[in-house]
C-alpha cells in the first residue's frame, strides 16, 4: 500500500541536542511538507519542497533544517537553535499541482524535550 | 489577523445530533477548500474537498462554501461516537507554482453515546 512513513513515533531530545525526524513516501508525489502542530494553534508550515534538491522555508523555519536528496525522502532536523521544540510533527506529500487536491499525511512524530 | 479562523471548541453533542463546523478566511486567492479529520495521535486524513462556492455531499457529510462571505462549513448528520475527532479546515492557493495549504486551528468534537 502507498503511503507516508514517519519515524520514530516518539522522540526525546536533551537540551542542546540536534535530532532528525524521518519521512519517507512511496506515492511518487513531487511535493513534500513539514508541519508542526501545537495545541490550539493548528498546523504551521516549517519547510516544503517541490522537487529534489530544492526546498523553501515556511512560516516557522527558524531552528529547523531539511534536505531533499531523493524524491521519496524529506528528513527534518530540529537543531539546538529551536528553543521550544516540544510538539507533534507531521510530514505530508502531494502531487504538485494536478490530480489529487490536498495532502496525504504521515502518522506524525511526537518530540519531547527532557 | 490569521488567514483562516476556526473555533477550537471543544464541541460536545449527543449521538444522532447534527453537527455544524465552520471556518472563516480573509484571502480571496483561496480556490479549493478542504476538511480533514484527525484522530488523537494520528495524522489528518482528507475528508472532503470543494472548489469555489456551493455544496458537496458525501454520505452523512456535507461541505458548504460561500466565497462571497469567505465562510465554509462542514455538516455531519446522524453523528456517531466514531466521528469524535479534531476537524481541520484547510484552504489551497498556488504561490509561485507551489501548492500551499493553510489550516485552521481545528475544532475538537466529541459525540456522546
Amino acid at each position: 500500500d502507498g503511503g507516508i512513513t514517519q519515524s520514530p513515533k516518539y522522540l526525546f531530545r536533551k537540551e542542546g541536542q540536534n535530532v532528525t525526524l524521518s519521512c519517507e513516501q512511496n506515492l511518487n508525489h513531487d511535493a513534500m511538507y513539514w508541519y508542526r502542530q501545537d495545541p490550539g494553534q493548528g498546523l504551521r508550515l516549517i519547510y516544503y519542497s517541490q522537487i529534489v534538491n530544492d526546498f523553501q522555508k515556511g512560516d516557522i523555519a527558524e531552528g529547523y533544517s531539511v534536505s531533499r536528496e531523493k524524491k521519496e525522502s524529506f528528513p527534518l532536523t530540529v537543531t539546538s537553535a529551536q528553543k521550544n521544540p516540544t510538539a507533534f510533527y507531521l510530514c505530508a506529500s502531494s502531487i504538485a499541482l494536478r490530480g489529487q487536491y490536498g495532502y496525504t499525511f504521515g502518522s506524525g512524530t511526537r518530540l519531547t524535550v527532557v | 489577523q490569521k488567514e483562516v479562523e476556526q473555533d477550537p471548541g471543544p464541541l460536545s453533542v449527543p449521538e444522532g445530533a447534527i453537527v455544524s463546523l465552520n471556518c472563516t478566511y480573509s484571502n480571496s486567492a483561496f480556490q479549493y477548500f478542504m476538511w480533514y479529520r484527525q484522530y488523537s495521535r494520528k495524522g489528518p486524513e482528507l475528508l472532503m474537498y470543494t472548489y469555489s462556492s456551493g455544496n458537496k455531499e458525501d454520505g452523512r457529510f456535507t461541505a458548504q462554501v460561500d466565497k462571497s462571505s469567505k465562510y465554509i462549513s462542514l455538516f455531519i448528520r446522524d453523528s456517531q461516537p466514531s466521528d469524535s475527532a479534531t476537524y481541520l479546515c484547510a484552504m489551497r492557493s498556488i504561490i509561485q507554482g507551489a501548492q500551499k495549504l493553510v489550516f485552521g486551528q481545528g475544532t475538537r468534537l466529541t459525540i456522546n453515546p
